[in-house]
């Protein structure tokens, strides 16, 4: 699996959209992009996955770059309770489980 | 959606004893299931790889006859940390593959302390 690079933390306001980057230079043309978050003591949840197109769900947006190298998470009206670690992880979906890889992540802090 | 249930929440035990960790899928079938552990701002760290019907798969240092892995149902995966020291003392997260999302369903976690 690619590796991926994330900004250890960000600060976003209260209602402002919060925009998570993630590199992943090496990405192979069969990997999808995930996205998971951890809040503290909490088991990570899903936020969206993506290909090659954008994305968009009840969460959150994944824009990936046209040569996939890089990725944006976007949650679009951040509240207090998006304070959490945000993971991006780059895998191959090949049908069968395997683990996800889990890197440092990112600390999002939702400032009021 | 997919839902995993992981049991208990939190556990102290005392050093030497054994403490078993349940994970279950409740809405799906999961033939293979994950156990990770964390330490205090760490990232996770996959232990070992449960398949149902068979050995668990254990990652390079960790002690298979230590933890414990038993995957005796399509829906049930539990890991016992056997003789525990306070170094085992941790947080120990279980996934599992949702066919929902095509991505993986994650425990809440159990905080272990040993004292």
């Amino acid at each position: 699996d690619a590796k991926t690079t994330q900004p250890t933390s960000m600060d976003c306001a209260e209602g402002r959209a919060a925009n998570l980057p993630c590199n992943h230079s090496t990405i192979s043309g069969n990997e999808y992009v995930y996205w998971y978050r951890q809040i503290h003591s909490q088991g990570p949840q899903y936020i969206i996955h993506g290909l090659k197109n954008n994305e968009t769900n009840e969460m959150a947006s994944l824009i990936i770059t046209e040569d996939r190298k890089s990725s944006t998470l976007i949650l679009p009206h951040a509240t207090l309770r998006d304070t959490a670690v945000y993971y991006c992880i780059v895998r191959a979906d090949s049908g069968s489980a395997r683990q996800l890889t889990f890197g440092s992540g990112t600390q999002l802090t939702v400032l009021p | 959606g997919a839902v995993v249930s992981q049991h208990p929440s939190w556990v102290i035990c005392k050093s030497g004893t054994s403490v078993k960790i349940e994970c279950r899928s409740l809405d799906f079938q999961a033939t293979t299931m994950f156990w990770y552990r964390q330490f205090p701002k760490q990232s996770l760290m996959l232990m070992a790889t449960s398949n149902e019907g068979s050995k668990a798969t254990y990652e390079q240092g960790v002690e298979k006859d230590k933890f414990l892995i038993n995957h005796a149902s399509l829906t049930l995966s539990t890991l016992t940390v056997t003789s525990a020291h306070p170094e085992d003392s941790s947080f120990y997260i279980c996934s599992a593959r949702d066919n929902w999302n095509y991505g993986y369903t994650f425990g809440s976690g159990t905080r272990l302390t040993v004292v």
